[in-house]
Parts: C-alpha cells; sequence; structure tokens
C-alpha cells in the first residue's frame, strides 16, 4: 500500500534551517510528482510547489521561492522540503502529497510535520 | 496567485444537502477541468474527495458530487451525515502551471 512518512517535529530558532523528509513506499516513486503543502496553525491550506521526481526540476509557487528548496534521493524514494532563514511565520504544519494517479489533484498525503520556529 | 474563494461556513441537518463554491477566475478555475476537493478532520491529513471537478476516487461515498460553472466550482454532500462534519477546501490548476487551494469551508452538521 502507498505511504508517505514524514520526518518528526522540529523546533527551530530564527535564523536557522531546518530539512523535512518524505519517504514514499508501495509504489514506483519517480512516477509521481510530490507536491508540498503549507498549512499554518488554524489556517488554510497553501500549495508550495511540486517537484518532478523523474527527472527533478522543482515548481514553486509565489511566495515560497528563495528560501524554499524542493529536493530528491530516488535511491531512497526520498523526498525534502528544506528552509533556511527560518521565521517566527513559518511556523506551520508541512505536508507532502502524491500527485493522484488517475487526474488532476493529490491522493496520498504525509502524516505531517510540525516546524516550530521560536526564539 | 490569489487564493479560490469559499464561504467560511455551511452547515446542515443531518439528511440534508449542503454545496460548498468554490470561486476562482478564468486563469484557474474557468479555464481547466482540473478542479479538486479535500475533507480534512482536525488534527488529521487532508483527504481527496473529488478530483478533475466531478470524479470520485475509489471508496469515498456516491454522497459527495462535484460539478463547474464558469469560475465556480462546487461541492454537493446529500445525505449529510455526523462524520461529514469537517473542513473542506477546493482546489485548482492555475494557467502558470500552478495550484491553488481555496480559503476552506467548515461544515457543520446541526
Amino acid at each position: 500500500q502507498v505511504q508517505l512518512v514524514q520526518s518528526g517535529s522540529e523546533l527551530k530558532k530564527p535564523g536557522a534551517s531546518v530539512k523535512v523528509s518524505c519517504k514514499a513506499s508501495g509504489y514506483t516513486f519517480t512516477r509521481y510528482a510530490m507536491n508540498w503543502v503549507r498549512q499554518a496553525p488554524g489556517q488554510g491550506l497553501e500549495w508550495m510547489g511540486r517537484i518532478n521526481t523523474n527527472i527533478g526540476n522543482p515548481t514553486y509557487a509565489q511566495g515560497f521561492t528563495g528560501r524554499f528548496v524542493f529536493s530528491l534521493d530516488t535511491s531512497v524514494s526520498t523526498a525534502y522540503l528544506q528552509i533556511s532563514s527560518l521565521k517566527a511565520e513559518d511556523t506551520a504544519m508541512y505536508y507532502c502529497a502524491r500527485d493522484n494517479t488517475y487526474g488532476y489533484g493529490v491522493d496520498y498525503w504525509g502524516q505531517g510535520t510540525l516546524v516550530t520556529v521560536s526564539s | 496567485q490569489s487564493a479560490l474563494t469559499q464561504p467560511a461556513s455551511v452547515s446542515g441537518s443531518p439528511g440534508q444537502s449542503i454545496t460548498i463554491s468554490c470561486t476562482g477566475t478564468s486563469s484557474d478555475v474557468g479555464g481547466y477541468n482540473y478542479v479538486s476537493w479535500y475533507q480534512q478532520h482536525p488534527g488529521k491529513a487532508p483527504k481527496l474527495m473529488i478530483y478533475d471537478v466531478s470524479n470520485r476516487p475509489s471508496g469515498v461515498p456516491d454522497r459527495f458530487s462535484g460539478s463547474k460553472s464558469g469560475n465556480t466550482a462546487s461541492l454537493t454532500i446529500s445525505g449529510l451525515q455526523a462524520e461529514d462534519e469537517a473542513d473542506y477546501y477546493c482546489s485548482s490548476y492555475t494557467s502558470s502551471s500552478t495550484r491553488v487551494f481555496g480559503t476552506g469551508t467548515k461544515v457543520t452538521v446541526l
């Protein structure tokens, strides 16, 4: 069965960096793009962007350029989200989510990784 | 890219039907038949309920249906049940080859 398992919660100080992992299993990793979605506390979903897991090229949404980097390690079927120069407003749950098999949308989600930025 | 507009809340009694709207522009909702809907219960990851405007993934009850007219997509829940109480988000493909979510709607079962 398809599973996306994300790394655990992180507590970071402002200005630090964090790298969130998303390990996929149960399917061929390079067949489906991986999306990243942010949800600030009590807020809605924001699409951050996606990465083509076959050729590795990322697409970033407006507002998620510069400090946000998507990467892959296809040898271990894992996608990564790295955020640098963390700010308090980066405090959020971050989800990875796989492109839908049959059409538009995302069909499998990771459990989420809570990143807290606080001094 | 601005978020798609959804009503903040919708409510209904068990057994009733409710409809959630999702309004965008001709550069997103109106331009493509690429709208999806997600259900999110508190503390849980979202779940895909509808893709490509009106298609249900396997396992999603047929009480959930989707449609689109112009720049507005809609999710209808027929025969509302207590377990349908959750937040719902629409999403659309955009002319910039990106995706955008809606503002979210809290569904309350009275």
